[in-house]
C-alpha cells in the first residue's frame, strides 16, 4: 500500500538559514507528489507538485524539492527561511487508483529570530 | 472565484445530533472529497466524489454520508455525532476526475461534547 513518512515531527530553524525537510513514500510506480503549506487556522495550500520530467520542481515562495527515486525521497528545501514560512507542512502522494491523495503526519515548522 | 467554501467555520455539537457540514466549489471541478484532520495523523480521507451522482469511501467513512447532486456542492453528514468525530474537517476539489492537485476550503472545527 502507499504511504508516506515525514520524519520530523518538528523543526526549528533560524530566520535566514536553509531549510529542508524529509519525506520518505512508498508506491509501487512513478508517483505524484506533492507538497502542501498550513499556517494556523487555515485550510491547506499546495506549494509544488512532481508528477513527471525534471526531478528539480520549483514552487511557490521560494520553495523547491527534488524527486530522487533512487532514495524515495521528495524532500522540500528553501535557501533562506522567513518568519511568516512557520507552518505546518504535508508532504502526499496520490494513491494508485488516482481517488485519493495520502498524507505524511505533516512536520511543524518553527522559525527563530 | 470563491474557490471552496465552507461552512459553518465552528460547530459544537452534543453526542448524538446529527448535522450536515457544507462545501461548494465554483472552479466546475469533477472530483470533490472530504478530509479530517486530527493532531500527529495527517489528513485521512472520509468520502469521495468524481462527478455528480457519484459517490464512494475513503480511509474513515463510518459515520459520515455525502451526496452529490450538483457538481457544485458536497456536503458531509453526520448522522449521530459522537467524541470520536471532534475533529477538523476540509472540503477539496480537482480539476480532472482524478485526486490530483487539491484545493482545499478554509476548513469547519467541529467539537462533539
Amino acid at each position: 500500500a502507499q504511504s508516506v513518512t515525514q520524519p520530523d515531527i518538528h523543526i526549528t530553524v533560524s530566520e535566514g538559514a536553509s531549510l529542508e525537510l524529509r519525506c520518505n513514500y512508498s508506491y509501487g510506480a512513478t508517483p505524484y507528489l506533492f507538497w502542501y503549506v498550513q499556517s494556523p487556522g487555515q485550510g491547506l495550500q499546495l506549494l509544488l507538485k512532481y508528477f513527471s520530467g525534471d526531478t528539480l520542481v520549483q514552487g511557490i515562495k521560494g520553495f523547491e524539492a527534488e524527486f530522487k527515486r533512487s532514495q524515495s525521497s521528495f524532500n522540500l528545501r528553501k535557501p533562506s527561511v522567513h518568519w511568516s514560512d512557520a507552518a505546518e507542512y504535508f508532504c502526499a502522494v496520490h494513491n494508485q487508483a488516482g481517488t485519493a491523495l495520502i498524507f505524511g503526519k505533516g512536520t511543524t515548522l518553527s522559525v527563530s529570530s | 472565484n470563491a474557490g471552496v467554501t465552507q461552512t459553518p467555520k465552528f460547530q459544537v455539537l452534543k453526542t448524538g445530533q446529527s448535522m450536515t457540514l457544507q462545501c461548494a466549489q465554483d472552479m466546475n471541478h469533477e472530483y470533490m472529497s472530504w478530509y479530517r484532520q486530527d493532531p500527529g495523523m495527517g489528513l485521512r480521507l472520509i468520502h469521495y466524489s468524481v462527478g455528480a451522482g457519484i459517490t464512494d469511501q475513503g480511509e474513515v467513512p463510518n459515520g459520515y454520508n455525502v451526496s452529490r447532486s450538483t457538481t457544485e456542492d458536497f456536503p458531509l453528514r453526520l448522522l449521530s455525532a459522537a467524541p470520536s468525530q471532534t475533529s477538523v474537517y476540509f472540503c477539496a476539489s480537482s480539476y480532472s476526475q482524478e485526486a490530483y492537485e487539491q484545493y482545499f476550503g478554509p476548513g469547519t472545527r467541529l467539537t462533539v461534547t
